[in-house]
């Protein structure tokens, strides 16, 4: 069975110092990986996604994640924070075929100050 | 290009009633999963219609059940609403394979429902 761990629910950092949010999964088959981000009363949106192509996944935002397969991570990072990032953040893993769920983490909320 | 669509936004209920939740995907896109997210908590899929079918399902009682029409549009039914099944619900598309992309899910903006 596929799972997902966030580690800390809760981050905080000063506007432009580095955001690193972790995720390490558990997946008995080659897994697709995704970071989404959720503001306060809205949806889900795709922040990036790792589909087995390269290890280093650029996104939306200035976001980018590192798929570690020896350390089954995926953690998600930013050079620096803007204010705007402040929301609530999920790490999700599916496997590589279609039509398959996504197991969500239990998400990290990233706050920023100024 | 319209994103994912859900109606209403809102609802109230009682407990024993009975709800139904709409959704529409976004253009080009032909499966619908549908996910409940408890407050402080992440979404959990409870299915997801391909076809017309339900194609996969996650761990939620009978009381839940769905449906696809032609045009892809879903609808989520909840019966015998407990106050435990107050929460945001999700629905997301996904565009047609082959490829990758058809593991992208791209997300409504979820209705909040509140059993009482």
């Amino acid at each position: 069975a596929q799972s997902v761990t966030q580690l800390g629910s809760h981050v905080s950092v000063s506007e432009g110092a580095l955001v690193l949010l972790r995720c390490n999964y558990s997946s008995s088959v080659p897994p697709y990986l995704f970071w989404y981000v959720q503001y306060p009363n809205q949806g889900l949106q795709l922040l990036l996604k790792y589909t087995s192509a390269a290890t280093l996944v650029k996104g939306i935002n200035g976001f980018e994640a590192e798929f570690k397969k020896s350390e089954t991570s995926f953690h998600l990072t930013k050079p620096s924070a803007h204010m705007s990032d402040a929301a609530e953040y999920f790490c999700a893993v599916s496997d590589n075929q279609a039509g398959t769920a996504l197991i969500f983490g239990k998400g990290t909320t990233l706050s920023v100050s100024s | 290009d319209a994103g994912v669509t859900q109606s209403p936004t809102h609802l109230i209920k009682t407990r024993g009633q009975q709800v139904t939740l709409r959704c529409s995907p976004k253009s080009g896109h032909d499966t619908v999963s549908w996910y409940q997210q408890a407050l402080g908590q992440g979404p959990q899929f409870i299915f997801q219609y391909y076809e017309e079918e339900e194609r996969q399902r996650g761990n939620f009682p009978d009381r839940f059940s769905g449906h696809q029409f032609p045009n892809y549009s879903s609808e989520l039914n909840v019966n015998a609403l407990l106050l435990g099944d107050s929460a945001l619900y999700l629905c997301a598309s996904s565009p047609p394979g082959p490829g990758p992309s058809v593991s992208e899910q791209y997300f409504g903006p979820g209705t909040r429902l509140t059993v009482t």
